[in-house]
């Protein structure tokens, strides 16, 4: 199957740095890629949709200026949490299809980003 | 918008048969999705339904009714390593997937 290749797994940070999370896509070119949160026992929530070559799509409710995405090749996606509190802690996982979602194709996830913030 | 519910946790001894349900409301219907979640690690795909009936691959089945706004997955045989959390996902007028919480099976001797 196809692999999405997501680093750091695991980060721990002072409140007020940022991160970056990278997220790319190994054996297929991905013209868009999705960015979830997860928190411990809860759903995952979609923050953003990444498309290559031009501006993210937020999801109601996420700070575009806190949450920056940058989609710069067909193979790479990143997400840097600015200015992080320890709120922003939680589980970020990508993920990315195959070709264009038009019914049924298989997302692809990414390991996941452990984000600690203190 | 679409909203998604499933039990929040089920038990299950080993070599077991377990039925996990889902109920959607959704406006715009392109799918359902079930995925596999290990703690800590990413979602793992497992089925799609977008016709009514169910759906057979290997131990796990899939179920939908459209009329319904309902889902199910079946899982057969069970084995230690099914002990996750099982992710219901409808697909809507985007196509990109929302994932209801999961529920989380736990699978004992």
């Amino acid at each position: 199957g196809a692999v999405v290749s997501q680093h750091p797994s695991r980060v721990i940070c002072k409140s007020g740095t940022s991160v970056k999370i990278e997220c790319r896509s190994l054996d297929f070119q991905a013209t868009t890629m999705f960015w979830y949160r997860q928190f411990p026992k809860q759903s995952l929530m979609l923050m953003a949709t990444s498309n290559e070559g031009s501006k993210a799509t937020y999801e109601q409710g996420v700070e575009k200026d806190k949450f920056l995405i940058n989609h710069a090749s067909l193979t790479l996606s990143t997400l840097t949490v600015t200015s992080a509190h320890p709120e922003d802690s939680s589980f970020y996982i990508c993920s990315a299809a195959r070709q264009a979602l038009s019914g049924g194709e298989k997302l692809f996830f990414g390991s996941g980003t452990q984000l600690s913030v203190l | 918008g679409q909203n998604i519910d499933q039990p929040t946790e089920m038990t299950a001894t080993e070599g077991a048969i377990v039925q996990i349900n889902c109920t959607y409301q959704t406006s715009g219907f392109n799918g359902l999705f079930w995925y596999q979640q290990h703690a800590g690690e990413a979602p793992t795909f497992l089925s799609y339904n977008v016709l009514d009936g169910l759906e057979e691959k290997g131990r796990f089945s899939s179920f939908l009714s459209r009329s319904k706004g309902y889902s199910y997955l079946l899982l057969k045989e069970l084995q230690m390593k099914d002990s996750a959390s099982y992710l219901c996902a409808t697909s809507g007028g985007s196509y990109i997937p929302t994932f209801g919480r999961g529920t989380s099976l736990i699978v004992h001797p």
